[in-house]
């Protein structure tokens, strides 16, 4: 059974960092990419962007870049989000996902599947 | 910010059918495929279409995709108390080089 399992809250102060962790198993890491999505409190679903777990080249969603710095521990199946200069705004639930393929041989898309159980960060003096 | 546009919210009596709407451009849902997620109170999202209109396994076949031009819809025929949910559409966005999402649909079944 693929999971993904997401470290726990965090509070931090503004202007700090926070390196989320999402530990992979039930499939072999390093054949798919992982990916980042936020969630502000009642708001809707942000990209952040993802990485690839086998050639570890990463892509961030634009309004991200220069915060944002994703990372594997292929040892361990593990993937890392940090992200730096935090603001109030950065106040969100963060989901990891894997990046699955899906659809038929010369069709194949790539699917957010499963998501990890997500991590709150809160962000306040 | 979202650049896909949903209503906030649809709602139905049980055995109707609701459908949700997600607009978008050119650059995202006009050339690229349209994926629904559904996410409970609580809980992370879950695929629920892939490819405009292709069910993952395990996806009852109540729940139905479509996409014309810049715009693509999510059916739920058949509506039942269990599918109240929040859903929320993404597609490619070109101009972006990323992910883009719907402002998200709540769905409530009366």
């Amino acid at each position: 059974q693929v999971k993904l399992v997401q470290s726990g809250s965090e509070l931090k102060k503004p202007g700090s960092s926070v390196k989320i962790s999402c530990k992979a198993s039930g499939y072999s890491f390093g054949n798919n990419a992982i990916t980042w999505v936020r969630q502000a409190p009642g708001q809707g679903l942000q990209w952040m962007g993802w990485m690839n777990s086998n050639t570890g080249k990463s892509l961030y969603a634009q309004g991200f870049t220069g915060r944002l710095v994703f990372s594997l521990d292929t040892s361990t199946g593990t993937a890392f989000v940090q992200i730096s200069s935090l603001k109030s705004d950065d106040t969100a639930m963060y989901y990891c996902a894997r990046v699955a393929i899906a659809g038929v041989p010369d069709d194949e898309v790539y699917v957010f599947d499963p998501w990890g159980q997500g991590t709150l960060v809160t962000v306040s003096s | 910010q979202s650049v896909l546009t949903q209503p906030p919210s649809a709602s139905g009596t049980p055995g109707q059918t609701v459908s949700i709407s997600c607009s978008g451009s050119n650059s995202n849902i006009g050339r690229n495929y349209v994926y629904w997620y559904q996410q409970f109170p609580g809980t992370a999202p879950k695929l629920l279409m892939y490819s405009n209109n292709q069910r993952p396994s395990g996806v009852p076949d109540r729940f139905s995709g479509s996409k014309s031009g810049t715009s693509a819809s999510l059916a739920i025929s058949g509506l039942r108390s269990e599918d109240e949910a929040d859903y929320y559409c993404t597609a490619w966005d070109d101009s972006l080089n990323g992910y883009v999402f719907g402002t998200g649909t709540t769905v409530t079944v009366l």
